[in-house]
């Protein structure tokens, strides 16, 4: 089993929904959490993250994080064709080195 | 804006030549990181940095070798490239403590022909 697990997609939505993207971790002492977004071809950059129980919004992102469920979602609201992109889980315990995981590739479509 | 630089950005080399790619910089991060990553696969880690003069293996086994002489300086270098080393690689740097993330390079593209 992999420290950190994704489905790897694609996810499809059409403009304007909302997509949901989700991510377990195996090591309940994980303490941070971080979701990127790579486009093909280009670096990850950083969109979200979190360190609390419960939910954490920055414009159409949302963070969801449930640390007895070793759950972390992102939720992308109005979502855009630009917003198609691999969205990579990363998580960091306590020795300061994130685990990625493998991303979900999104497609949003018109 | 990131203000971690890579470079050469694109790179093609023949095999048996040795190269140095380069990473800087200027936030003052403590901690480096150097990932392979092919396309459309997930990242494997192959070097990491902790500060000057320490420098530890990653996940994923590499014959590149990486140096840490100053603190906003990471570079990463092969001895004698192979098609097999054909990648991206992608630097990346942190502060110390588990609340802060990643900020990566823009990468090199290296093809070993």
């Amino acid at each position: 089993q992999k420290e950190v697990e994704q489905n790897s997609g694609p996810l499809s939505v059409p403009e304007g929904a909302i997509a949901s993207l989700n991510c377990t971790y195996s090591d309940r002492g994980s303490q941070s959490f971080f979701w990127y977004r790579q486009y093909s071809g280009k670096s990850p950059e950083l969109i979200m993250f979190i360190y609390s129980n419960g939910d954490k919004e920055d414009g159409r992102f949302t963070a969801q994080l449930n640390k007895a469920s070793q759950y972390v979602s992102l939720l992308i609201r109005d979502s855009q064709p630009s917003d198609s992109a691999t969205y990579l889980c990363a998580v960091n315990r306590a020795t300061d080195k994130l685990i990625f995981g493998t991303g979900t590739r999104l497609q949003v479509f018109p | 804006e990131a203000d971690i630089y890579q470079t050469p950005r694109y790179l093609v080399i023949g095999t048996g030549k040795k190269i140095t790619l380069e990473c800087s910089q200027t936030m003052g991060h403590d901690k480096m990181y150097w990932y392979q990553q092919d396309p459309g696969m997930e990242l494997h880690l192959i070097h990491y940095s902790y500060g000057v003069n320490s420098t530890e293996k990653g996940d994923l086994s590499s014959e590149s070798t990486v140096s840490r002489i100053r603190t906003e300086h990471f570079p990463l270098t092969l001895e004698s490239a192979r098609p097999s080393h054909t990648s991206q690689y992608l630097c990346a740097s942190s502060r110390t403590g588990s609340a802060y993330g990643y900020t990566f390079g823009s990468g090199t593209r290296l093809t070993v022909v």
